[in-house]
Parts: structure tokens; sequence; C-alpha cells
């Protein structure tokens, strides 16, 4: 079964660092998301990217952070200047549709840690 | 509104025992319902969904119990088995927008005791 890859499972990085979290979505999905979830607590929405533009953005998703597609299979998440409080795993999930009865499927998730 | 409350944090069953999960909403825009199971380590992966037009679906051991009027959704476990031990999290999302993102509730940590 087709899935959705992160890489890498685990980033370590200083603060006030840039970090890129990749993505491959599953290959014929159209709709791209990033969600974070901090230790012990809920899966929170990030960002939602349809045709080379972002769909929706949480308040979260402030300017620190941005999204890519930079070519036909990747799809990453950008934070320019990280602080401590981004630590977190970081999930990314793609649909075909945007429609609500789409199902989204998962990544394994990028285990972020900021020093 | 946006808010998705789930109960009980953590919940300890007898290998074989029924699994209740519970969840409520508010916001009446929401209209897809799907619960996710999360092992240590893994993404979140979907284990059943249901539309507020049916009250209830089922698949397998999994099932959705849907109460529109209370706004309310459960999701049964029958049988559980020690393999079931995982955090379930109920979602919602709402159509007609650029984006059907989800609403994850808080958790439910489930235990299976053999």
């Amino acid at each position: 079964e087709p899935e959705v890859t992160q890489t890498p499972s685990h980033q370590v990085t200083q603060m006030g660092q840039e970090v890129i979290l990749r993505c491959v979505p599953i290959s014929n999905h159209l709709y791209f998301y990033w969600y974070r979830q901090i230790l012990g607590q809920k899966v929170e929405f990030l960002v939602s990217f349809y045709n080379n533009e972002i769909s929706e953005k949480s308040e979260i998703f402030d300017d620190q952070f941005s999204v890519e597609r930079p070519d036909g299979s990747n799809f990453t998440l950008k934070i320019r200047s990280t602080k401590l409080e981004d630590s977190a795993m970081y999930f990314c999930a793609s649909s075909v549709f945007q429609y609500s009865n789409q199902p989204q499927h998962f990544g394994d998730g990028t285990r972020l840690s900021i020093l | 509104q946006q808010q998705v409350k789930q109960s009980p944090q953590s919940l300890i069953v007898q290998k074989g025992g029924i699994s209740i999960i519970n969840c409520a909403y508010e916001n009446t825009a929401f209209d897809y319902f799907p619960w996710y199971q999360q092992f240590p380590g893994k993404g979140p992966a979907l284990l059943i969904a249901i539309r507020p037009d049916v009250s209830e679906k089922k698949e397998g051991r999994f099932t959705i119990s849907f109460n529109k009027s209370a706004k309310q959704f459960s999701l049964h476990i029958m049988d559980s088995q020690p393999g079931d031990s995982a955090t379930y999290f109920c979602a919602a999302s709402m159509g007609g927008g650029a984006t059907n993102k989800l609403i994850f509730g808080t958790g439910t940590l489930l235990a299976v005791q053999p």
C-alpha cells in the first residue's frame, strides 16, 4: 500500500538555526498537510497546500514557517529560526481531494528537537 | 467552537472486553468524523470514519456510534486485544471550504491487559 514518507526521522538543531523537514506524499494525491504534535498533546493542524499555494494555515504557522513543493514529489516544511517551543513531532499528510470525506494519510513523522 | 473534546484520557481494558472512547463537538458545520490509531513512534493511521447522516458504522471489531442531536460520537472496540493497545484520536473536519483540515481530540491511551 502506498504511504507517505518523511525524512529525517529525528532532527536535532540548535535554537535559531533553520531546519527543513521533508515529505514525499502518496503519488496521486493532490492535497498536502503539515501537522504538529507536542509531546503528550494532541495533533494540531499547521498548514494545507494545493496547486503550489497555501490553502489554509493556522495561527501556529507564523512568518517563521514556510512550505514548498520544490519538485513533483517532495513537500517541505521550513522553519527559518527555530525556537525551543518548536520541539515536537511534525507529521506530513496527503489526500486525493480536499473534500472532507477524503481520508488523510499520515507519515510516521519527524521528531524535531531544539537545543 | 473548533474544539473536539475526548474522554477518557486513558483506559485500561481486559482482553476480550469492550473499549469505549467518547468525543463531543460544538461546531455543527463538521461533516466528517474519523478515528485515528497511533502506535508509539508512528503517525496516526485512519481506523474508521463516519458522516453525520449515519448513526452507526461498523468495520470488523470497530464501531462508531454517532448522535447528531447530542453532537457526540464514540468508538467501540469489541473483543479488545493486546494488539489494540495504542493511542486513539477522534477528529472532525468540515467540507465546503478550501481545505479539510482535521481538528483532533486530545487522545485516549488504551491499554488492553492480557
